[in-house]
C-alpha cells in the first residue's frame, strides 16, 4: 500500500490563482515527520517544510501555507497568488522515525504548471 | 546552510564501463547519506542508505554488486555504477541528513542537484 498518496498528477493554473496540492499519508507510528519538496525543471529537490506528528499548527511562509490534519492523515500545501516560477513537481514525503534516519516514503509527485 | 553537491552533473558513457558519482555535504557533516534513482516523470526510488564507516543498506531489488556505495567520510559518499548498461540510464540523486548532535532537523534530508547518466 502507498504510504504517501498525491492523487493529483498534474495541475494547471493561471498566474495569481491559488492552488492546493493534496497529500495523504498512512502510518501506524505515533512519531513521524512530513515533508514537502519542490523539484524544478533543473532537477534539484528543494526542501520546503518539515512538520512533526505532534505539531498540528498550520504554517505559513510567504505565499506558501501548509494544513496538517491528523484526523484525515493529510498534509496539504497551498500556494497563494501563484507565479510562473512556482512551476515544478512537488513531492510530499513521510519519515517514520525521529532519530534513525529511516527512509523517506515519497509520493508520486504533483506537477504544477503556472501559466502567465 | 545544508548544501549538498554532486559530481558530475551529467555523464555519458559506453556500455560496459563503470561510472563514479560523488556526493558531498559542503557545510555540514552527514552521518547518513541516501542514494535515489528517478525515472522520467516518476517519483524517487530509494536505492540505498549509506552510513559513514559502515556498509550501505540496499533496498530490495537493488543489486549491491552493480551499485557500489562507499561512504568514506562524513562529507563524502560515492556511488559507482559498474559495467553500466543502457537500462542503467537514469537520474541519480543523493541526499544527506544531519548527524544526531545537530539538534533539530536531524531527520531532514537535503538533496544534491542530481546526476544524469546516459549509457550508450
Amino acid at each position: 500500500a502507498q504510504k504517501v498518496t498525491q492523487a493529483q498528477t498534474e495541475i494547471s493554473v493561471v498566474e495569481k490563482e491559488d492552488v492546493t496540492l493534496d497529500c495523504v499519508y498512512e502510518t501506524r507510528d505515533t512519531t513521524y515527520y512530513l515533508f514537502w519538496y519542490k523539484q524544478p525543471p533543473s532537477g534539484e529537490l528543494v526542501f520546503l517544510i518539515r512538520r512533526n506528528s505532534f505539531d498540528e499548527q498550520n504554517e505559513i511562509s510567504g505565499r506558501y501555507s501548509w494544513n496538517f490534519q491528523k484526523s484525515t492523515s493529510s498534509f496539504n500545501f497551498t500556494i497563494t497568488a501563484s507565479q510562473v516560477v512556482d512551476s515544478a513537481v512537488y513531492f510530499c514525503a513521510l519519515s517514520e522515525a525521529l532519530w534513525n534516519f529511516n527512509k523517506f516514503y515519497f509520493g508520486s509527485g504533483t506537477k504544477l504548471n503556472v501559466k502567465p | 546552510g545544508a548544501v549538498v553537491s554532486q559530481h558530475p552533473s551529467r555523464v555519458i558513457c559506453k556500455s560496459g564501463t563503470s561510472v563514479k558519482i560523488e556526493c558531498r555535504s559542503l557545510d555540514f557533516q552527514a552521518t547518513t547519506m541516501f542514494w535515489y534513482r528517478q525515472f522520467p516523470k516518476k517519483s524517487l526510488m530509494l536505492m540505498a542508505t549509506s552510513n559513514e564507516g559502515s556498509k550501505a543498506t540496499y533496498e530490495q531489488g537493488v543489486e549491491k554488486d552493480k551499485f557500489l556505495i562507499n561512504h568514506a567520510s562524513l562529507t563524502l559518499s560515492t556511488l559507482t555504477v559498474t559495467s553500466a548498461h543502457p537500462e542503467d540510464s537514469s537520474f541519480y540523486i543523493c541526499s544527506a541528513a544531519l548527524g544526531p548532535l545537530a539538534g533539530a532537523n536531524t531527520d531532514t534530508q537535503y538533496f544534491g542537484p542530481g546526476t544524469r547518466l546516459t549509457v550508450l
